[in-house]
């Protein structure tokens, strides 16, 4: 069965600071593909990041950065200089084929990211 | 409409009653989940529709939840004789073959 571990439930980090997020991920498929979503206050969950298992090469975006390692099984996502908008839950996800064609999001269960003043 | 859209936003219902949920995805999208959200069990997929077909009723946790989809568009998630253990928020998600999952932003079902 498939699995997603975010270990870290809560961090707290003061505006500007660097912060990392872990994901660390089980599974037995060779092609999958591996998400990032934000769920602000609001509750809708924002699409982030979307990372094919054939392509290790690490992304930046902006001031988002994430770091694929398939020898450890691990996709963790970095947050530089953040600020108080940052704050929310986020989640990382698994893709899983599904019965019939499509596939499902197997998610972790999320870390919340306090960004205080 | 631009993005997924879910009614109602919240609904407060008493223990034994039946509930409706709506989802309304993304104009197109042919690919429709539900999932639920609660403190216990993080996010847990429920239901995949494609088009008016729910190839995968996998992730429903009782007989008491159904889910329909009508028109290749909008779906409707039924919860009969609602329990205490029901309450959590109900996501709706919408997606074509070339892109990523979009959610709405949910109904935070309370039974009472």
């Amino acid at each position: 069965a498939q699995k997603v571990t975010q270990a870290q439930t809560e961090i707290s980090v003061v505006e500007k600071e660097d912060v990392t997020l872990d994901c660390v991920y089980e599974t037995r498929d060779t092609t999958y593909y591996l998400f990032w979503y934000k769920q602000p206050p609001s509750g809708e969950l924002v699409f982030l990041i979307r990372r094919n298992s054939f392509d290790e090469q690490n992304e930046i975006s902006g001031r988002y950065s994430w770091n694929f390692q398939k020898s450890t099984s691990s996709f963790n996502f970095t947050i530089t200089a953040s600020q108080v908008v940052d704050s929310a839950v986020y989640f990382c996800a698994l893709s899983e084929p599904l019965t019939g064609g499509g596939n499902k999001l197997t998610f972790g269960t999320g870390t919340q990211l306090k960004v205080e003043l | 409409g631009a993005g997924v859209s879910q009614s109602p936003s919240n609904k407060v219902t008493e223990k034994g009653k039946d509930v409706e949920l709506r989802c309304d995805p993304i104009s197109g999208h042919t690919a429709l989940y539900w999932y639920r959200q609660s403190l216990g069990q993080g996010l847990e997929f429920l239901i995949y529709f494609q088009g008016n077909s729910a190839p995968d009723k996998s992730g429903l946790p009782s007989d008491r939840f159904s889910a329909e989809r009508t028109g290749g568009s909008v779906s409707t998630l039924t919860i009969q004789r609602t329990q205490q253990e029901d309450s959590a928020v109900y996501l709706c998600a919408s997606r074509d073959m070339n892109t990523e999952a979009f959610f709405g932003q949910g109904t935070r079902l309370t039974v009472v």
